[in-house]
């Protein structure tokens, strides 16, 4: 099956500094990767579609400045939290869609983010 | 209206019970709906999906989808403790759209 990998699985970092997390499709190569965040006892809210080789597409209010994305190859999206806030706290998750096949979006295990 | 809307819960069930999750969808162009189960903690686990009318069955798990209704559920058979989490819907075109979840409890 398909597998993607997230990392770190847990981060804590002061207010003002920024954030990388790496999501990484090991078995298989995606054009396409997806990042969403979650909050405690909410759903999944998509932040942005990553997109290899070119620029990520941003869902409504999410500040493109303030999460860099970066989908660098075909294997590899990284999402920067830039001048974290107590308030980005939350559980991110990243996405991939193995093209061709039945596996449906594959999650990475999630970065839990905690800014103090 | 969201476009993705499931029955808040939580739904709590016996041991070996059947546990019964409906999910609504107001996008007519979507085209394949997904279950996933979430544990506490975790990130999202793809349990079952369909794109065509009908069900679909897979071990203890069933999905049926009606588009004239614009409606998807899934019934977990047998349900064990195991099963305790939360299950999300979501409905695709060209990107997913999840809904709120379903929380389930199995009691032994």
């Amino acid at each position: 099956g398909a597998v993607v990998s997230q990392h770190p699985s847990r981060v804590i970092c002061k207010s003002g500094t920024s954030v990388k997390i790496e999501c990484r499709s090991l078995d298989f190569q995606a054009t396409t990767m997806f990042w969403y965040r979650q909050f405690p006892k909410q759903s999944l809210m998509l932040m942005a579609t990553s997109n290899e080789g070119s620029k990520a597409t941003y869902e409504q209010g999410v500040e493109k400045d303030k999460f860099l994305i970066n989908h660098a190859s075909l294997t590899l999206s990284t999402l920067t939290v830039t001048s974290a806030h107590p308030e980005d706290s939350s559980f991110y998750i990243c996405s991939a869609y193995p093209a061709g096949t039945n596996y449906g979006y594959t999650f990475g295990s999630g970065t839990r983010l905690t800014v103090v | 209206q969201k476009e993705v809307e499931q029955n808040s819960g939580p739904l709590s069930v016996p041991e070996g019970a059947i546990a019964s999750l409906n999910c609504t969808y107001s996008d007519r162009g979507s085209q394949s709906f997904f279950w996933y189960r979430q544990y506490s903690g975790k990130s999202p686990e793809l349990i079952m999906f369909i794109y065509s009318n009908g069900d679909k069955e897979d071990g203890r798990f069933t999905a049926q989808l009606n588009k004239a209704s614009q409606y998807v559920s899934l019934l977990i058979r047998d349900s064990q403790p195991s099963d305790s989490a939360t299950y999300l819907c979501a409905a695709l075109r060209g990107k997913l759209s999840f809904g709120a979840g379903t929380t389930v409890t199995v009691r032994a």
